[in-house]
């Protein structure tokens, strides 16, 4: 799997929209894009997963580039709740020959504050 | 609600003590796995099994049991706990392991060998 780089920490005002990058500069063609986080010592969540288009759901977006090495995972109005680790993840699918674990790096811890 | 449950959610026990830490879904999922989470190392899969009664190990497997007589129900058994296991522990599930599916997971176990 690709390896990813995200800044280690960032803070956002409550209600203001939450830009959190992540680099993956060695992606391959078959690699989606996932992220997940993790409020304090609770089970990781999922957010949104993408391959090369742009993703939204009810919890966020993901903006992938068009070359694909970089990505940003947008929260649109965040809240104090959305204190958390967020780890974004490169991966193939299927995960038949890794057994279909998820490797979690250090993350963005992101600080919401009122 | 569609959920993955950990039993118990905090252990002390003593070096030794064999002990069971239960987990179950309620998603009808085929993929099941075990992760721990140690400061600084990120979470590591144990085992992980694709469905009933297929099991294969992960990363850290030494130390560990686990079984999948059922779909629902994925127990972590430490036949002769050593304070080396003291870890947060997290279940997760997946419809099936092949695709992009979202992983789900439980709350986690605090474990403490002492």
């Amino acid at each position: 799997d690709a390896k990813t780089t995200q800044p280690t920490s960032m803070d956002c005002a409550e209600g203001r929209a939450a830009n959190l990058p992540c680099n993956h500069s060695t992606i391959s063609g078959n690699e989606y894009v996932y992220w997940y986080r993790q409020i304090h010592s609770q089970g990781p969540q999922y957010i949104i997963h993408g391959l090369k288009n742009n993703e939204t759901n009810e919890m966020a977006s993901l903006i992938i580039t068009e070359d694909r090495k970089s990505s940003t995972l947008i929260l649109p109005h965040a809240t104090l709740r959305d204190t958390a680790v967020y780890y974004c993840i490169v991966r193939v699918a299927p995960f038949y020959n890794q057994g279909g674990k998820l490797i979690f790096g250090q993350g963005t811890e992101l600080s919401v504050k009122p | 609600e569609a959920q993955v449950t950990q039993n118990p959610r905090y252990l002390i026990t003593v070096t030794g003590k064999k002990l069971t830490v239960t987990c179950s879904q309620n998603m009808n999922h085929e993929y099941m796995s075990w992760y721990r989470q140690d400061p600084g190392l990120g979470l590591r899969q144990i085992y992980y099994s694709m469905n009933v009664e297929v099991t294969d190990k992960g990363d850290v497997p030494e130390g560990y049991k686990v079984s999948r007589k059922e779909k629902r129900n994925f127990p972590l058994i430490l036949e002769s706990p050593s304070p080396n296991q003291t870890s947060l522990y997290f279940c997760a599930s997946s419809l099936r392991l092949a695709g992009v599916n979202e992983q789900f997971f439980g709350p986690g176990t605090r474990l403490t060998v002492l």
